[in-house]
């Protein structure tokens, strides 16, 4: 089992829509949570961070955690053509590491 | 403005030809790491360093040198560069490892 997974995707969606990413952890120890977004050959740039369980939510986007089920999700409304990146899902496991997810590629269809 | 500047952003070199990509941030961060993305495999990390003079083997650190001398500089050496290291290199930095990461731009490493 990988330690981050995500859904590779694509996932495509039309504009106003909501767009809907998962991530799996196995690290039960995993205490900070992170959704960074990266558009074709850039860097990552964080969306959000969340570190407990619940909702949070920042503008158009909200992530949820879940520890209990080891998930954690980012959800963004009334997605944007704009929005069409790869999103990475990382966690910080009971380490010094952040391991990252393999990426969910996001298409935003006008 | 706070940043993570790495450098070279491209490189085409030969196997065998020693190379170092440096690495600088200007916001006192503690915790700096080197990942390399490749097609497929993400994101995966190098090599991490928690403070000046501590670094740690991340998940792929065969081929790699590191060092920490100052706490904003955390250059990444190949000795002896081969094919199999051709990739995206990024640095990133952060106050500390449970909170958010800053990327650099990024390195592209050609190895011929």
């Amino acid at each position: 089992q990988k330690e981050v997974e995500q859904n590779s995707g694509p996932l495509s969606v039309p504009e106003g829509a909501i767009a809907s990413l998962n991530c799996t952890y196995s690290d039960r120890g995993s205490q900070s949570f992170f959704w960074y977004r990266q558009y074709s050959g850039k860097s990552p740039e964080l969306i959000m961070s969340i570190y407990s369980n619940g909702d949070k939510e920042d503008g158009r986007f909200t992530a949820q955690l879940n520890k209990a089920s080891q998930y954690v999700s980012l959800l963004i409304r009334d997605s944007q053509p704009s929005d069409s990146a790869t999103y990475l899902c990382a966690v910080t496991p009971f380490t010094s590491k952040l391991i990252f997810g393999q990426g969910t590629e996001l298409s935003v269809k006008p | 403005e706070a940043q993570v500047t790495q450098n070279p952003r491209y490189l085409i070199t030969v196997t065998g030809k020693k190379l170092t990509v440096t690495c600088s941030q200007n916001m006192n961060h503690e915790y700096m790491s080197w990942y390399r993305q490749d097609p497929g495999l993400g994101l995966r990390q190098i090599y991490y360093s928690m403070n000046v003079e501590v670094t740690d083997k991340g998940d792929v650190p065969e081929g790699y040198k590191v060092s920490r001398k100052e706490k904003r500089n955390f250059p990444l050496i190949l000795e002896s560069p081969s094919p199999n290291q051709t990739s995206l290199y990024f640095c990133a930095s952060s106050p500390r490892i449970d909170q958010p990461q800053h990327f650099g731009d990024g390195t592209r490493l050609s190895i011929l």
